[in-house]
Formats: structure tokens, sequence, C-alpha cells
């Protein structure tokens, strides 16, 4: 089983500053890893797939980066509905398992 | 537009079952494997179990292989998830999801449009 650690568990930050997310697999995971955003009451939300793809409709302050065991969630200027919980997410394709890190909480400072 | 809706959720006891069901519309829902995925009331994400679009590859996360069995029917564009033995630490809302991956592939990946969940509450 494939288990993703996620960094920091919080992240106190103010609206225009960038924000930095890591997630760290237990083994190598390629580049199939992706990032959802959830707010609270809210369905988690895909961000980014395959590493570095954004999916529809999501801004470009958004990036994903890195590859093998060590990604990056990356708000290049973080606006007031950005603050929100972050997941990471891999998929392996033997045995067929998704799993899902601990979360990073953004949070205003 | 995409939508899905989750239903069947309620408050059961210990060692009892409950069949959760998600409804698809604005895709082609036999062209998508599915997922379940929950969520303990604030805490963080766990995958349950996925589907592929002509139910050939199923899979369970170990802690509900099983007690509990995931099924499609496509000509009603449904999900479904059997719930048999509930313990009280499967207390969480449950999502379901929309895989992204489309076409005859039996490959699962991620989750391109979520359910608004359902809460299953197991409790005495």
């Amino acid at each position: 089983e494939i288990v993703l650690t996620q960094s920091p568990a919080t992240l106190s930050l103010s609206p225009g500053e960038g924000a930095i997310l890591s997630c760290t697999a237990s083994q190598s995971v390629g580049s199939s890893l992706a990032w959802y955003q959830q707010k609270p009451g809210q369905a988690p939300r895909l961000l980014i797939y395959d590493a570095s793809k954004r999916a529809t409709g999501i801004p470009a302050r958004f990036s994903g980066s890195g590859s093998g065991t060590g990604f990056t969630l990356t708000i290049s200027s973080l606006e007031p509905e950005d603050f929100a919980v972050y997941y990471c997410q891999q998929v392996n394709n033997w045995p067929p398992a998704l799993s899902f890190g601990g979360g990073t909480k953004v949070e205003i400072k | 537009e995409v939508k899905l809706v989750e239903s069947g959720g309620g408050l059961v006891q210990p060692g009892r079952s409950l069949r959760l069901s998600c409804s698809a519309s604005g895709f082609t829902f036999d062209d998508h494997g599915m997922h379940w995925v929950r969520q303990p009331p604030g805490k963080g994400l766990e995958w349950v179990a996925s589907i592929s679009w002509n139910s050939g590859n199923i899979a369970y996360a170990e802690s509900v292989k099983g007690r509990f069995t995931v099924s499609r029917d496509n000509a009603e564009k449904s999900l479904y998830l059997q719930m048999d033995s509930l313990r009280s630490e499967d207390t969480a809302f449950y999502y379901c999801g929309k895989d992204i991956g489309v076409g005859a592939t039996t490959r699962f990946a991620y989750l391109d449009y979520w359910g608004q969940g359902t809460l299953v509450s197991v409790s005495s």
C-alpha cells in the first residue's frame, strides 16, 4: 500500500502571498498524482491531475510539479477563496487502489 | 452539466446493513469508472471502492473488503454501495465520484466530479 504524507499540516498565510504544499509518496507513483481542494461543507474539487495538468476551469495560479515520490502544489498568489483544505491522491494500477494524503489546511493568518 | 446525487444514508445500528445509491446525469455514464470515497466528520478523505465502466475491474480498500460491495447499473445510470456488518468506524460522509478516464479502459485514475455526499451514522 502506498502511503501519501502531506506537509505541513497547516499553513497560515495572508491573501496575496504564495503557498507551497508538499506531498510525499512512500514509493514511486510516477506522475500519477492529483490534488483536490475542499471547502467546509462542500465536496472536494479536482485541481491538478497527472502531477501537473490543471483540471477544467482551474485558475492558472494553481500549479503542480514533481514525479516519483515528491510532489508540490503551488498557489502563486492566494485569493480569499483559496483558503481551504488540500489533499493529494495517487492511483496504483496493481493491485488497483487509490489513496489520499492526510491534507493540508491553508488558513488565513 | 455533470450531476451526481447520493442517497440512502442515515442512522443504523452496528452490525446492520445499508445500501447507498448514486444517480448520475450529464455525461455518458457507461464510459466512465466510478468511485466511492468517505470522510468521517472533521477528518480526511478515505478511498472506499472503485468499479470500471463494465464492472470488469472492482477494487476495495482493505478496511471494507468482505463487508462492502460496489455495483452499477449502466441502464439506470446508477452506482451502488451495499454496506454490510457496519461498524462505528464506518460513520462518515460517503461521496460518489466520476473517474476522469474515458472509453473502454478498466484502469482507475482521478475523480473529476463528486456528489455532495450522504451521511452514514453507525451507532446503537
